[in-house]
């Protein structure tokens, strides 16, 4: 089936550094990709909608500036957190819809902690 | 808003044992339902779903009914497994939204011991 992988699976870093989390479709062209997050015990979240070539939609709430999303192909989209803070440390979950199909893949998964 | 509802974890079973866990849902109109299960290191995958009131998904043992009038969509499985340890998430798709843009519920962590 088609998989969606998404890098790094968990990251630690420093108050104040931007973390970069890339997600890819391995054997399909995804026209849409969707950026998650969830805080323990809480619900996933969409943070954003990205569709190739064009700047994503973010949920209200959810910072442009700080998440910085990019889908500048159909087989990559990155979702950047900029000057990561501790109340940015959560998990974040890529998914991606294919050209041909309304199914949704989901990526693993990254866990950002920031110290 | 729409909003998912659903048992907290985590849930830990002797193999064979019955399995329930409980998902309810806030939603105007008429939405589909799915669960989503994630085993360790990998990406949620489409477990079941069903797309109107009284349908039931089923896939792999485990079993949903769409009950409207209680608004639930209760996840059962008769004789569960140790390989059915995974974190199983409820999820809505409300009509007439974004093609695909989920709701989901805090996933429960199964566990299922030898």
């Amino acid at each position: 089936g088609a998989v969606v992988s998404q890098h790094p699976s968990w990251v630690i870093c420093k108050s104040g550094t931007s973390v970069k989390i890339e997600c890819r479709s391995l054997d399909f062209q995804a026209t849409t990709m969707f950026w998650y997050r969830q805080f323990p015990k809480q619900s996933l979240m969409l943070m954003a909608t990205s569709n190739e070539g064009s700047k994503a939609t973010y949920e209200q709430g959810v910072e442009k500036d700080k998440f910085l999303i990019n889908h500048a192909s159909l087989t990559l989209s990155t979702l950047t957190v900029t000057s990561a803070h501790p109340e940015d440390s959560s998990f974040y979950i890529c998914s991606a819809r294919s050209r041909q199909h309304e199914k949704l893949f989901f990526g693993s998964g990254t866990q950002l902690s920031v110290l | 808003g729409d909003s998912v509802t659903q048992m907290e974890g985590p849930v830990t079973l002797s193999e064979e044992a019955f399995l329930t866990i409980n998902c309810t849902y806030t939603a105007t109109g008429y939405p589909s339902l799915f669960w989503y299960v994630q085993y360790p290191g990998e990406g949620l995958q489409l477990l079941l779903k069903a797309t109107k009131a009284d349908d039931k998904g089923s896939n792999k043992g485990f079993e949903a009914t769409y009950r409207k009038e209680t608004t639930s969509f209760h996840l059962e499985k008769g004789s569960v497994q140790v390989s059915d340890s995974a974190v199983y998430f409820c999820a809505l798709s409300a009509t007439g939204g974004s093609a695909r843009q989920l709701t989901f519920g805090s996933g429960t962590q199964l566990t299922v011991l030898p």
